[in-house]
């Protein structure tokens, strides 16, 4: 079964940082674009983030540029999303998905989500 | 980057169609053919219903069909079904290699 398990969330203070993983089983994380995109309860999608499948390269949202970096380690399957400079504006559930797409949004396979509170 | 437009809300009874407009720019709808569509209900993540514009995923019923031009997208859900209740939201690739979502639309079953 194709599945992506992510974790990391939590409370953190304003300026604080966090650090997200999603693990993937079933498919082959190599071979995929992956994104993050993010939601706050009650509210639309946002993408965030997304990086080749060989980690060369990636692009982020004006929203977190600068904040937010993505990686991955595809000998352990897992996909990362450090944050740091954190803002209360970054309090969402937060997914991580594949592109069966070659990185065109086409999400086709999405975790459960992780929740980010940044609180003081 | 601004969201692309959807109204935030439509409805039709069991077995009529609805459906939903996802308007963008010259720089991503109207640039690619790389639109796509979610389904999401209460609590769940979302769901890829459509993609490419028009391609549904395996699985995904044939009820659910989409188009585009120009700088519009459009879904229509046909026979619509209890089931089909739920958050429908857009998507494209833009120029700036980013992806840009709309902003939903509540699909509300009589």
């Amino acid at each position: 079964e194709v599945q992506l398990v992510e974790s990391g969330g939590g409370l953190v203070q304003p300026g604080g940082s966090l650090r997200l993983s999603c693990a993937a089983s079933g498919l082959t994380f190599s071979a995929y674009w992956m994104h993050w995109v993010r939601q706050v309860p009650g509210k639309g999608l946002v993408w965030v983030s997304r990086i080749r499948p060989d980690g060369s390269g990636s692009n982020y949202a004006d929203s977190v540029k600068g904040r937010f970096i993505i990686s991955r380690d595809n000998a352990k399957n897992t996909l990362f999303l450090q944050m740091s400079s954190l803002r209360v504006e970054d309090t969402a559930v937060y997914y991580c998905a594949r592109d069966r797409v070659a990185g065109s949004g086409s999400l086709d396979v999405w975790g459960k989500g992780t929740t980010v509170t940044v609180s003081s | 980057q601004s969201a692309l437009t959807q109204p935030p809300s439509a409805s039709g009874s069991p077995g009529q169609s609805v459906t939903i407009s996802c308007t963008g720019t010259s720089s991503d709808v109207g640039a690619y053919n790389y639109v796509s569509w979610f389904q999401q209900h209460p609590g769940k993540a979302p769901k890829l219903i459509i993609f490419e514009v028009t391609k549904r995923p395996s699985g995904v019923p044939d009820r659910f069909s989409a188009s585009k031009s120009g700088n519009t997208a459009s879904l229509t859900v046909s026979g619509l079904q209890a089931e089909d209740e739920a958050d429908y939201y857009c998507s494209s690739y833009t120029a700036n290699y980013m992806v840009v979502f709309g902003g939903g639309t509540k699909v509300t079953v009589l």
